[in-house]
């Protein structure tokens, strides 16, 4: 079975701190999908990035970054200079390579930058 | 005009009436889903389909019941709304690959009294 953890429920930081939301997954299948979503307050689903298996490479896009380690089964997400504006609920998601490739998605962490 | 669209946006209904949600998308994808979300649970996946003849059950399929009325259209049904079903409801659509994310609505909050 497929599993994703957002460990941390809420996370309140001050403007152009630097945050890391974490996420961990489970998965038996050894090709998978790890996408990072943002909803914010008003509550539609931005797709920020995907992530194959294969390919541990980090991503950078301007004050984004993630860090995927299979190792500990973990694919971080660290904003730079954190803005009012990244203030939103983040959610991890996995979908596993085989079967039906449902999308599973963790708790999602609430982050709120304050000025 | 959205790919996704979800209607209505807001709805409040009493306990057991029986409610239709209908999402309908312009992005020629096969498969449709629909999730809800609950504050501290994430998304969970109700039902989704693969095509108009393939209908499947999430993890939280009771309840519930959906219909696959066109490539474009998925629509959800609370059989006989309950107080718990209160939530954010989400349809969204995927092309099929392993790697493609999924594309949502703007989804539907619905409010059982």
């Amino acid at each position: 079975a497929q599993k994703v953890t957002q460990a941390q429920t809420e996370i309140s930081v001050v403007e152009k701190e630097d945050v890391t939301l974490d996420c961990v997954y489970e998965t038996r299948d050894t090709t998978y999908y790890l996408f990072w979503y943002k909803q914010p307050p008003s509550g539609e689903l931005v797709f920020l990035i995907r992530r194959n298996s294969f390919d541990e490479q980090n991503e950078i896009s301007g004050r984004y970054s993630w860090n995927f380690q299979k190792s500990t089964s973990s694919f971080n997400f660290t904003i730079t200079a954190s803005q009012v504006v990244d203030s939103a609920v983040y959610f991890c998601a996995l979908r596993g390579g085989q079967g039906a490739q449902k999308l599973v998605f963790g708790q999602g962490t609430r982050l709120t930058i304050n000025p | 005009d959205a790919d996704v669209t979800q209607t209505p946006r807001n709805r409040i209904t009493k306990t057991g009436k029986r409610i239709m949600l209908e999402c309908s998308q312009t992005k020629g994808h096969d498969r449709m889903y629909w999730y809800r979300q609950d504050p501290g649970l994430g998304l969970r996946l109700i039902y989704y389909s693969f095509d108009v003849k393939d209908i499947n059950k999430g993890e939280i399929s009771d309840g519930y019941s959906v219909s696959r009325q066109a490539q474009a259209k998925f629509s959800l049904s609370l059989e006989s709304a309950i107080p718990n079903q209160t939530a954010l409801y989400f349809c969204a659509t995927s092309d099929g690959q392993g790697n493609s994310p999924l594309h949502f609505g703007n989804g539907t909050r619905l409010t059982v009294t």
